[in-house]
């Protein structure tokens, strides 16, 4: 569910090195999960999503793995540039309408 | 692919005045609409979400409301407001929720 008040989870990381964003969702019966990044002072950018009858999707230097048994989304980062810092938020569909949005990780990439 | 045109990019308003927040969107029809705000390194919050004209569905009771005059237009509103209300204010646009969100780039809000 929303985590709003929440200070966010920050993951520092070394330039070169991949990054693993872990995200934990509530709905059993959500089918569909998308990665979001938010530099900032911009709205969040989609990445990647995969639906539930997949368990690994590749982009661009990123791939999420979904682990439907323990409810439980990862976002990697392959060689993780400094343009990587931002703020990432994992996404289930809840129902028809609405997406329900997770409490964000905070990369830092360390030159 | 959808374009999500939000304004103004900030605003600096005293406690007590009015607020209209407009979102326009491009590139798909019926879309579903929804208005969302963070706080300064926080999550998002949900705060209204429309599913046609005139279809306003409110997540949190608060000092703002929403409209939707036509298929492709969104708008935040406030009688008065409050400190509180101050926030980064994102609307966003989805063809179904099996194709995700497109965002706007956001007004920041702070209320003085």
């Amino acid at each position: 569910g929303e985590s709003v008040g929440l200070h966010l989870p920050t993951l520092s990381v070394q330039e070169g090195d991949n990054s693993i964003i872990n995200c934990a969702y509530s709905n059993s019966a959500s089918d569909y999960f998308i990665w979001y990044k938010q530099e900032s002072g911009k709205g969040p950018q989609f990445i990647i999503d995969i639906r539930s009858n997949m368990d690994k999707r590749q982009g661009q230097r990123v791939t999420v793995l979904l682990n439907k048994t323990v409810k439980h989304l990862s976002l990697q980062i392959a060689a993780t540039q400094p343009g990587d810092s931002a703020v990432y938020f994992c996404a289930e569909n809840l129902n028809d309408y609405k997406l329900s949005f997770g409490a964000g990780t905070t990369v830092t990439v360390r030159a | 692919s959808q374009t999500i045109h939000q304004w103004p990019a900030t605003l600096v308003q005293p406690v007590g005045s009015p607020l209209s927040l407009e979102c326009t969107v491009e590139g798909t029809s019926n879309p579903n609409l929804y208005w969302y705000r963070q706080a300064a390194g926080r999550g998002l919050q949900l705060l209204f979400y429309s599913v046609g004209i005139g279809q306003i569905s409110s997540e949190v009771p608060q000092n703002l409301s929403a409209s939707r005059p036509q298929d492709r237009q969104f708008i935040l509103s406030s009688k008065k407001l409050l400190l509180s209300d101050s926030g980064f204010y994102l609307c966003a646009c989805a063809a179904g929720t099996d194709y995700g969100y497109t965002f706007g780039s956001g007004t920041r809000l702070t209320v003085v």
